[in-house]
């Protein structure tokens, strides 16, 4: 099984910066293959990036993914107060076993 | 606007069968693949199982002696079973929608999640 893991587990920036979301995989993946997700309390999880790096609907540009091979990385710019949330990176394994795992996430707190 | 709305018994005992269900609406059942995830309190989320319509199925390996997942075409819902159900099975289930875009993986709809309590 991958498994994914995330850096890292806490960032605190400022309104306009830019933020920066590490999503390691224990072995290479198909990046097309990657997923992201923002989840506020007590909300589902939203989409925001598929097939590695593509936007979901509604997701303005300022969420790019990118990655590969074991990398990937969803950088987010001019950060706002909103986008404070949980962001988790998900993948599913190419093969026998097309097994989906998750990220443990990324808490993003805007100052 | 597809919608997903997840019911559940709220509260169990250890030991029991936990059944779910996902009604699904504004979209076909039948065109996507669709999934289970759950997410204890004050944690992550975990893959449970994904379904398609013709049938096809696949399983976590952790939960798969215990879990089956099925689908009804005509009715527009998805279905979760759980069996011998624990605390550490105390989670918030959430039913998702695989976007259908050729060789791309996400979860594209989401339902609200339904929280499921296992106490004795």
């Amino acid at each position: 099984e991958v498994v994914l893991t995330q850096s890292p587990d806490t960032l605190s920036l400022s309104p306009g910066e830019r933020a920066t979301l590490s999503c390691r995989a224990s072995q290479s993946i198909r990046s097309s293959y990657v997923a992201w997700y923002r989840q506020k309390p007590g909300q589902a999880p939203r989409l925001l990036i598929y097939g590695g790096s593509s936007r979901a609907t509604d997701i303005p540009d300022r969420f790019i993914g990118s990655g590969s091979g074991t990398d990937f990385t969803l950088t987010i710019s001019r950060l706002e107060p909103g986008d404070s949330a949980v962001y988790y990176c998900q993948q599913q394994q190419f093969g026998i076993s097309s097994v989906y795992t998750f990220g443990q996430g990324t808490k993003l707190e805007i100052k | 606007q597809v919608q997903l709305q997840e019911s559940g018994p709220g509260l169990m005992k250890p030991s029991e069968t936990l059944s779910l269900t996902c009604a699904v609406s504004g979209g076909s059942i039948t065109s996507n693949w669709w999934s289970w995830v759950r997410q204890p309190p004050g944690k992550g989320l975990e893959w449970i199982a994904e379904v398609y319509h013709t049938g096809s199925t696949t399983y976590n390996p952790s939960l798969k002696s215990r879990v089956t997942i099925s689908m009804d075409n005509s009715n527009n819902y998805l279905s979760l079973r759980l069996t011998s159900v624990t605390a550490a099975d105390t989670a918030v289930y959430y039913c998702a929608r695989h976007i259908a875009v050729p060789g791309t993986r996400g979860f594209d709809f989401w339902g609200q999640g339904t929280l499921v309590t296992v106490s004795s």
